[in-house]
């Protein structure tokens, strides 16, 4: 099956600054690599999402880049603010006749003010 | 707002016990996905049901059962319960498109097992 990994774990950055959470899978044959924004106390939120025919997509201050090749993708965040403070998934969809997500462990971003 | 609605939101019992998680989908949605977010742990997929038939499995327990009804909602039962059995537990559903598309998450029930 498939596996994602995501890197850093825990993120600090200056509000303004931009911020880049990296992952990994192992499929070649997944497709689709959404990412999820979890804020204290709710359920992951889709923010963005990319299908492996687009190298990048972008919406206003997030944007997803995919290398289909060394299989990684990178979500980057923007002139972050407070508010972009969360916890990060990112996922890929696994290979098979019933192709649910696999979810990285998780990136904790915090943005200082 | 997602549109999935879970109860309970909290749950407190011993080892041994046996609970049981409920997930109302988003109105019209036939997919059901249920997760496991422990301590410190991204989301573990744990079973996916469509328009009431299994649909695929990750790691669940055999201890562990699900269910989806004819209304569409969904029951998580777990039993036999350890103290590793603690974390949150998340349902999520997605529309008629049963493998791609937004992934719709309720709040989650929070289990502590004592």
């Amino acid at each position: 099956g498939e596996n994602v990994e995501q890197h850093p774990s825990t993120l600090s950055v200056q509000e303004g600054d931009s911020a880049v959470i990296k992952c990994t899978y192992s499929d070649s044959a997944s497709n689709y690599f959404p990412w999820y924004k979890q804020e204290l106390g709710k359920g992951p939120q889709l923010i963005i999402d990319i299908r492996s025919n687009v190298g990048e997509k972008k919406d206003q201050r997030i944007a997803v880049t995919l290398n289909k090749t060394a299989k990684h993708f990178s979500l980057h965040i923007t002139e972050t603010q407070p508010e972009d403070s969360a916890v990060y998934f990112c996922a890929a969809t696994s290979s098979g006749s019933a192709r649910q997500l696999t979810f990285g462990s998780g990136t904790q971003l915090t943005v200082l003010p | 707002d997602s549109g999935v609605t879970q109860t309970p939101k909290h749950l407190i019992t011993a080892t041994g016990q046996r609970v049981t998680l409920r997930c109302s989908p988003r109105s019209g949605d036939l997919s059901v996905y249920w997760y496991q977010q422990s301590l410190d742990q991204g989301l573990q997929f744990l079973i996916q049901y469509y328009n009431g038939e299994e649909r695929a499995k990750g790691n669940i327990l055999e201890r562990f059962s699900a269910q989806q009804f004819p209304d569409l909602h969904s029951e998580l039962n777990l039993s036999s319960l350890e103290l590793g059995d603690s974390a949150l537990y998340f349902c999520a559903s997605r529309g008629r498109q049963e493998n791609t598309g937004e992934l719709f998450f309720g709040e989650g029930s929070r289990l502590t097992v004592l």
